[in-house]
């Protein structure tokens, strides 16, 4: 079955450093979508694209994160800089437009110490 | 704004009872509806979806979902749960076809089922 890939899978940083997460896209697939899961807000959508172009980052705090699709096999979420109240497993998904229906990745569960 | 409200937080069925979650969305068209299910350090894996048509629509691992309209609900069942069932399920909204809000999915808080032997 064809798969989004998240890397890294964990990742253990300091406040104040820099965080990028990977996600690789089905092929195919023009639309990529970043969630945040935690136990208090649940999933939360960041940000998504259409064709690579952002279409929706209001869930974002504009001011430390930022998602970009540099290619359509890559997109990127980055913080910076990181602060402990980031520490959650962000997930990436991606789909083929009209219906949804999106397939999720693994997540990279983030630990801001 | 769409919305998804689950009202069980948690649920306990004993193995090879029958399942259901509730899932209740607030869409002001007809939205397109989805359940996920979630093992732990996993991701979301999907479970089916309703576009149009048929509102009993058939999923994997043997779930099903009704859509009912009237009752703005979009439950999911198993006849027999199975102890590999215990998991996170999640109902999720979302809006149908390329318009300027896209097809962003709204999210449900999730319900979180346990299996007893």
């Amino acid at each position: 079955d064809a798969r989004v890939t998240q890397t890294p899978r964990d990742k253990v940083t300091e406040m104040g450093q820099e965080v990028t997460m990977r996600c690789q896209p089905i092929l195919g697939h023009n639309t990529v979508f970043w969630y945040r899961q935690t136990m208090m807000q649940g999933l939360e959508l960041l940000a998504y694209f259409r064709n690579r172009a952002p279409l929706d980052d209001s869930g974002m705090p504009k001011d430390r994160f930022s998602a970009e699709m540099p290619d359509a096999t890559l997109a990127t979420l980055k913080i910076q800089p990181s602060e402990p109240r980031d520490s959650a497993v962000y997930f990436c998904a991606s789909g083929s437009g009209t219906g949804g229906g999106y397939t999720f990745g693994s997540g990279t569960r983030l630990t801001v110490v | 704004a769409q919305s998804v409200t689950q009202p069980d937080i948690h649920i306990t069925v004993s193995e090879g009872a029958s399942l259901e979650l509730r899932c209740n969305y607030s869409y002001g068209a007809t939205p397109y509806l989805f359940w996920y299910v979630q093992s732990p350090g996993q991701g979301l894996q999907l479970l089916l979806k309703y576009f149009s048509g048929d509102t009993l629509v058939q999923g994997i691992k043997g779930f099903e979902a009704e859509f009912k309209r009237s009752q703005s609900s979009f439950n999911l069942r198993k006849p027999s749960v199975h102890w590999s069932d215990a998991a996170e399920y999640f109902c999720a909204v979302g809006a149908g076809g390329l318009t300027g809000g896209g097809n962003k999915l709204t999210f449900g808080t999730g319900t979180q089922l346990k299996v007893e032997l």
